[in-house]
């Protein structure tokens, strides 16, 4: 099956840094997700972004489909941004979804 | 705008006893998918389900069944409930066309003890 890889596994950024969080997937695929689980458990959609460049607020995201990998960027971090970021991708119209191990962000003060 | 929502939030259950968790997807998905999450882990696909019909499997042991009524919420039954099976449970929806991307609910977290 696919292989969804999340690099990279954990980061530790000071409040105010910027970064940057790298999906690479092993086959094409039809839809793209990236999510953020606060430390509750919730799992926040961020982006869905099977192609092309979307940003909200201090995040953006790019996904280069030819080449099979996606970027998520989080500008001047704060604190409420820790936690994990999952991608996420579907290899065929309306079926599951096959996450990465997720990177684990903590934003210090 | 209305959510993914599921019942109960939490839940402490005993070896060897059953569970049911809910959902009930955004109004106007026909496709529900059922995830497990253990501690430290990614979620992990469990079984799918359009138009309340079985659309997909994944690795949901034979202990669990789940369906899809006809007003589209979904139920996950758990039996012999095993020390294991404590995990985040989450309910996803999308129209099955997946043109919007998957919506997931705040889950359930199981305890079994």
């Amino acid at each position: 099956g696919i292989q969804v890889e999340q690099s990279p596994p954990d980061l530790i950024l000071q409040e105010g840094a910027n970064s940057t969080l790298r999906c690479n997937f092993s086959d094409s695929v039809n839809n793209l997700q990236w999510f953020h689980q606060n430390p509750w458990g919730q799992l926040i959609n961020l982006f869905y972004i099977p192609s092309g460049t979307k940003q909200n607020g201090r995040l953006s995201a790019t996904t280069v489909a030819t080449e099979r990998y996606s970027l998520l960027y989080i500008s001047s971090s704060q604190t409420t941004d820790s936690g994990v970021y999952f991608c996420a991708v579907e290899r065929n119209q309306g079926g599951k979804l096959i996450f990465g191990q997720g990177t684990e962000l903590s934003v210090k003060p | 705008a209305a959510g993914v929502i599921q019942s109960p939030r939490h839940l402490i259950k005993e070896k060897r006893e059953t569970a049911t968790l809910k959902c009930y997807p955004i109004p106007r998905h026909d496709t529900v998918y059922w995830y497990q999450q253990g501690p430290g882990q990614d979620p992990q696909f469990l079984i799918s389900f359009y138009e309340k019909m079985q659309s997909d499997k994944g690795s949901i042991p034979d202990r669990f069944s789940a369906q899809q009524f006809s007003d589209y919420h979904s139920e996950l039954n758990m039996s012999s409930l095993e020390l294991g099976d404590s995990a985040l449970y989450f309910c996803a929806s999308s129209n099955g066309q997946g043109v919007y991307g998957y919506t997931f609910g705040s889950g359930t977290r199981l305890t079994v003890v």
